[in-house]
């Protein structure tokens, strides 16, 4: 199975300033096949990006994806107070579907 | 407005069986898949299965399979996560997602979550 693994474990940044997050396939996720993925405190999590760098209906333009292959990068510019959250990423390339362990964004 | 609606949460003993349900509304139920996820207490996401309800097709990773039953009721919109043995590592929270295809689509809508409690 295709592992993911994110990076770093936990951010933390202070509103208005940049995240960058990491996610690293063990295989190549074939035609970008990546997903990322925001989840709150007691909250399904919601779909930001699908194939690696499009925005879901209704995702504010400040998430970006960005990736290709190995390696995929979630982008946050200019922090909300609503963006502290963990963020995942998410593989649907391959059988079985996998995601990677979170990263979580916490205020500074 | 596409919905899923889970059934409420669930507190168990070891060894007891459980059916939790995951209704759809607000789309053709037969043309997307239902998966479902597990999220054990303060950990990741995991992916577990998923079922096409026009056909009951169901594919479950490897970690999953023979530990639960996916299944799916086309007349009443409802999909279903089925245990016959819980053993305490089953407490988690359970989401099922709607995808447009097995493979080569995110999960686009996710239900509210089950919280289901394995405890003696």
């Amino acid at each position: 199975e295709i592992v993911l693994t994110q990076s770093p474990g936990t951010v933390s940044l202070s509103p208005g300033e940049r995240a960058t997050l990491s996610c690293r396939a063990s295989q190549s996720v074939s035609s970008s096949y990546l997903a990322w993925y925001q989840q709150k405190p007691g909250q399904a999590p919601r779909l930001l990006i699908y194939g690696a760098s499009s925005r879901a209906t209704g995702i504010p333009d400040r998430f970006s994806g960005s990736g290709s292959g190995t390696d995929f990068t979630l982008t946050i510019t200019r922090l909300e107070p609503e963006d502290f959250a963990v963020y995942y990423c998410h593989q649907y390339s391959r059988s079985p579907r996998t995601f990677g362990q979170g990263t979580k964004v916490e205020i500074k | 407005e596409v919905q899923l609606v889970q059934s409420g949460a669930e507190v168990k003993k070891p060894g007891e069986s459980l059916n939790i349900s995951c209704k759809a509304s607000g789309y053709t139920f037969t043309t997307y898949w239902i998966g479902w996820v597990r999220q054990m207490p303060g950990k990741g996401l995991e992916w577990m299965g998923i079922i096409y309800p026009a056909d009951s097709d169901t594919k479950y990773s490897p970690s999953f399979q023979g530990q639960v039953t996916i299944s799916a009721d086309k007349s009443i919109n409802t999909a279903y996560l089925q245990w016959t043995g819980l053993k305490a590592p089953d407490t988690a929270m359970y989401y099922c997602v709607r995808v447009r295809t097995m493979l080569r689509s995110p999960p686009d809508y996710w239900g509210q979550g089950t919280l289901v409690t394995v405890s003696s």
